[in-house]
Parts: C-alpha cells; sequence; structure tokens
C-alpha cells in the first residue's frame, strides 16, 4: 500500500509568491488532514476534510491559505501571498476512521524569504 | 495558548535502560491520546494511544499510562534502542466535539539512546 504523498519536499520562494503544496492521500481515505509545524515548535491542525468537503477549518490561519480537495482525492494548499511567517514544514495526513488512524506525509518544508 | 505541554525538549538515555517522556494537558475535553514518534525529514509516526477510560496500554516494549485526574500522561520505553532515537510528540483529541479526528500536539521531546 502506498503511503502519503506529499509535493514538493522542499520549496524556496521569495515574499509575495504563490505557493502550491499536493497531497496524494492513501486510497481509500476518506479523510485529509492538513498540519503545520514552524521552527521547532509544536504541529498544529490546519484544516481537515472528508471526502470533498472541509469538515473543520478552525486552524487555517487567515485567507491567505486555501484548500482544495477534488473529487475526494488528491489536495492541495495554496499560499497567497507568502509572507516571511509561513514558513515552516507542512505535514499532510489521511485516515479512514478515527484518530489514530493516521498516516502522514512526509511533510513539504517552505521557505519564504 | 498551548493545550498540550512536553516540559522537556530532550532526553538521554542509556540503551537498555528505560526511558520516560512526560505530556501535561489543559483542556479536560480530550479524551483520546496518542504518542507519534518522528525521524528527521520524515512526517511523524503513529506509535501508542489511549482513551480515558484506561489508564494503561501496552503494546511491546512501549507503555503509555495516563492519569486522568493530574491531566498528565506518559509513555515509558523499556528496554530503550538506539533505533528509538527520535522526536516523541504527545497528541491529544476531543471525540465528542464532532470533529473528532483533529489533535493538538506538543512541542515534542527529542530522545537520544546512547550505546
Amino acid at each position: 500500500e502506498a503511503g502519503v504523498t506529499q509535493f514538493p519536499s522542499h520549496s524556496v520562494i521569495e515574499k509575495g509568491q504563490t505557493v502550491t503544496l499536493r497531497c496524494d492521500p492513501i486510497s481509500g481515505h476518506d479523510n485529509l488532514y492538513w498540519y503545520r509545524r514552524v521552527m521547532g515548535k509544536e504541529i498544529k491542525f490546519l484544516l481537515h476534510f472528508v471526502k470533498e468537503s472541509k469538515q473543520d477549518e478552525s486552524g487555517m490561519p487567515n485567507n491567505r491559505f486555501l484548500a482544495e480537495r477534488t473529487g475526494g482525492t488528491y489536495s492541495t494548499l495554496k499560499v497567497q501571498p507568502a509572507e516571511l511567517e509561513d514558513s515552516g514544514v507542512y505535514f499532510c495526513a489521511s485516515s479512514q476512521g478515527r484518530a489514530g488512524g493516521y498516516t502522514f506525509g512526509s511533510g513539504t518544508r517552505l521557505t519564504v524569504v | 495558548d498551548q493545550q498540550v505541554k512536553q516540559n522537556s525538549p530532550s532526553l538521554s538515555v542509556q540503551e537498555g535502560r528505560i526511558s520516560i517522556l512526560n505530556c501535561d494537558y489543559t483542556n479536560s475535553m480530550f479524551d483520546y491520546f496518542l504518542w507519534y514518534k518522528k525521524y528527521p525529514a520524515e512526517g511523524p509516526t503513529f506509535l501508542i494511544s489511549i482513551s480515558s477510560i484506561k489508564d494503561k496500554n501496552e503494546d511491546g516494549r512501549f507503555t503509555v499510562f495516563l492519569n486522568k485526574s493530574a491531566k498528565h500522561l506518559s509513555l515509558h520505553i523499556v528496554p530503550s534502542q538506539p533505533g528509538d532515537s527520535a522526536v516523541y510528540f504527545c497528541a491529544a483529541s476531543a471525540t465528542n466535539t464532532g470533529t473528532a479526528s483533529k489533535l493538538t500536539f506538543g512541542t515534542g521531546t527529542r530522545l537520544q539512546v546512547t550505546l
């Protein structure tokens, strides 16, 4: 079984530019989550999809962040325009069922300069 | 306002000895707790979990203890092995809020198991 795949693994962009992160969950997993870890701090929840619907987006920092999940399959997280404080590692996870069954991807390290 | 706290940023333990990682939480709505292990450049990997209806859960070398009155949980690794060297994250969830799967993480404890 393929794991959760995230692309790109690294991205360096200038302040004001746009970046799109992609996540391919495990096939058949209805639940897809985005988390972010900034500078060695805690891993913070961003949002949760159930199939193509946003179940909880309470962790999204502001309206510069836009997440979509096309047809309930892969998901994208767009940051537009990027700011310096958006730097961090963005993790995607998927599960079929309750918490604990999460499988995380390896993350995308975003650096905004 | 950090609801899950791991107050020890690092811990060093000799191979074969017990590693004890601690975690405190403040939100009394949390009723499901998890430990994740993370190696550099990888995503967190689920290790073990415990529901609030239990006070102990064991899986091989890993045991999680939950003290609800103290809002404290701990992860015991016995015996510790060099391959256990990683960052360990404590996480908590409130499963009765409707958004059951949202996890709140601590800042992590870096465990180093020395030879």
